[in-house]
Order: structure tokens, then sequence, then C-alpha cells
């Protein structure tokens, strides 16, 4: 089935750039998305590339995409103590009415002051 | 974005009883509704699909009889886990997908479940 990896941990000190990885197996990916998660409280969808893009930058956020390495990344400029949170990389194949979204197991990013 | 809420945030019971979680989508309707679990540490684990009007659909290993599912309105699905268990404690989350906005789902803030 799908699998999508991401490193478990990541430290940065404030007002560093962070780089989550996350790679993935399934070749009919057409959304990714990148999730964040503060202690205690669902997800917050943070941003999403579909598969025919190769970047996007959002504020602070820049995701990039390589399809042929089925490798993803979410960087984070100026990171901030306030972005301290778990963060997960999603990935979904377009299939009409059913969607299945299949997650990281998320990368604790830890940021310090 | 689109706003998902779920009730209640958390809530405690005692093992044998019954837990009712609702999950609303409040700017948007939504044809079809996500259950998620979340253990400690770990990712989200897709429990079923909920869809209005429609049975739910549930992945591999997850006991309809056990975790019911109701989709009754476009904006209420509602997820009652019966006869309740220690082990059953957990984080549950529900998203809603948007079909205004490619797609996307969108999260509620999640249900913690403490069965004693």
């Amino acid at each position: 089935g799908e699998d999508v990896e991401q490193s478990l941990f990541l430290s940065v000190r404030e007002g560093d750039s962070s780089v989550i990885n996350c790679t993935y197996t399934d070749s009919s990916s057409t959304y990714l998305y990148w999730y964040k998660q503060e202690p205690g409280a669902g997800l917050q969808l943070l941003t999403y590339i579909f598969s025919n893009m190769d970047m996007k930058q959002d504020q602070r956020l820049t995701v990039l995409l390589n399809k042929k390495d089925k490798h993803l990344s979410l960087r984070i400029a100026d990171t901030q103590t306030g972005d301290s949170a778990i963060y997960f990389c999603a990935e979904t194949p377009f299939t009409g009415g059913y969607q299945k979204v299949t997650f990281g197991t998320g990368t604790k990013l830890q940021v310090i002051p | 974005g689109a706003v998902v809420s779920q009730h209640p945030s958390w809530v405690i019971c005692k093992s044998g009883t019954s837990v009712k979680i609702e999950c609303r989508s409040l700017d948007f309707q939504a044809t079809t509704m996500f259950w998620y679990r979340q253990f400690p540490k770990q990712s989200l684990m897709l429990m079923a699909t909920s869809n209005e009007g429609s049975k739910a659909t549930y992945e591999q290993g997850v006991e309809k009889d056990k975790f019911l599912i109701n989709h009754a309105s476009l904006t209420l699905s509602t997820l009652t886990v019966t006869s309740a268990h220690p082990e059953d404690s957990s984080f549950y989350i529900c998203s809603a997908r948007d079909p205004r906005s490619t797609d996307t789902q969108y999260f509620g803030p999640g249900t913690r479940l403490t069965v004693l």
C-alpha cells in the first residue's frame, strides 16, 4: 500500500530556517499536503501542492516537490517558537468521489529560543 | 479556510458506557467526512469514511459495531464508541471534504477520549 515517511524529530534555533522532509511511494499521488498539529489540538492545514508543480511559496513557507524522487519538503523561514509543533506530510491520489489521504508519521519540530 | 468543529473536546467515561462525538462543518456542506484516530506520538489512522445519507465505509480492522458512524445531514457526522474500554482511549479527529476547495480536507480540533 501507500507509504509516507518522515524523520521523527528536528530541532532548530529561533530565526534559522527549518526544513522538514517527506518521501512517499504512491506514484499516483496528485495532492500533497502539509499539516501542523500543536499539542492537544487537531490538525491545521498549512499548505498543499499539486503534483504538476515543483514549488509553492506562501509567506514564510516554501514547499518543494521532486516528483521523480517522490520527495516533498517544507521550508519554514525565520522559524519562531510558535512554530514548535508536529508537522505531518500527507498525500492523496485523486479518485473522484472518494479521497483517501495517507499521512506520514509526523516530524516534531522543536524551536530553541 | 473552512471551519470544522468537534464536540466534546475532551470526555472521560467509565468502561462499558457509550460515547458520542459530533463533527460539524460550520460554513460549508460536506457530503463526505472522515474519522481518524491518533495514538500517542503516532500518526493518524483513518477509521472510516462517512457519506451523507448512506452507510459509512470502514477501513480494514475497524469494528463497525464498535464505532458507529451516522452522517445524517450535510453538516453533521457522529461517531459513537459503544461499550468503551480503556484501549479505546485515544484522540479522535474528524475531517470534512470541502468540494469548493479542490476537495481539500479540513480537520476538526479533535476529541480526547479517556476511558477509565
